[in-house]
């Protein structure tokens, strides 16, 4: 069964360095997605990209994040200055409908991201 | 926030018996839908109920849907110690296209 691939599995650096974390969502899909989950918290929603550009995005994606889909298969999330808050496990999903919400969401495995 | 809120937040029960998880929401919405999410793991898609279904099954879930009570319920039955794992319901509002998620139930189930 085809699969959404996150990379890095674990991801260390140091507060105020740039990360960039690695999607591939599912080949036939149309909208991509990032929510994180903070350690024992709810999934929250980061943004949504569809038609290579940004759909949707919550208060949490400011001017620090970015996402960006360089190529055909890649999608990628970029937090330019890391901060302690950002740790969390970042989540990347996709989906195949034309109308986000309408349909199921596939996740990655997530990226544990830490900020020492 | 038209997110849904599951309840009880945890749940312990044995191998075999039957576990109930409820989830409200506040807002109307296209569907809703259930996911696992297995220790450390990505979410896993359960299934999706729409807006204008009462009831949905599959294998050993059985989802209701309540749009009066803005309510819906997840029952797994006879339920196995692989079913350990925490179940998050999401909504997405009638108009917008974030799917947005609960704190989830915790279900623990032993042998």
């Amino acid at each position: 069964e085809p699969e959404v691939t996150q990379t890095p599995s674990h991801q260390v650096t140091q507060m105020g360095q740039e990360v960039i974390l690695r999607c591939v969502p599912i080949s036939n899909h149309l909208y991509f997605y990032w929510y994180r989950q903070i350690l024992g918290q709810k999934v929250e929603f980061l943004v949504s990209f569809y038609n290579n550009e940004i759909s949707e995005k919550s208060e949490i994606f400011d001017d620090q994040f970015s996402v960006e889909r360089p190529d055909g298969s890649n999608f990628t999330l970029k937090i330019r200055s890391t901060k302690l808050e950002d740790s969390a496990m970042y989540f990347c999903a996709s989906s195949e409908a034309s109308r986000p919400g309408n349909e199921k969401l596939f996740f990655g495995s997530g990226t544990q991201l830490s900020v020492l | 926030s038209q997110q849904g809120e599951e309840d009880p937040q945890a749940l312990s029960i044995q191998e075999g018996e039957n576990a109930t998880m409820n989830c409200s929401y506040k807002t109307s919405i296209n569907n809703l839908q259930w996911y696992r999410q297995n220790s450390g793991r990505g979410l896993v898609h359960l299934i999706l109920i729409r807006s204008n279904e009462r009831e949905k099954h599959s294998g050993r879930l059985r989802v209701t849907l309540d749009t009066s009570k803005k309510s819906s319920s997840l029952l797994i039955t006879a339920s196995r110690a692989a079913d350990t794992a925490s179940y998050f319901c999401a909504t997405a509002a009638s108009g917008y296209s974030t799917l947005t998620f609960g704190k989830g139930t915790m279900l623990l189930v032993s042998p």
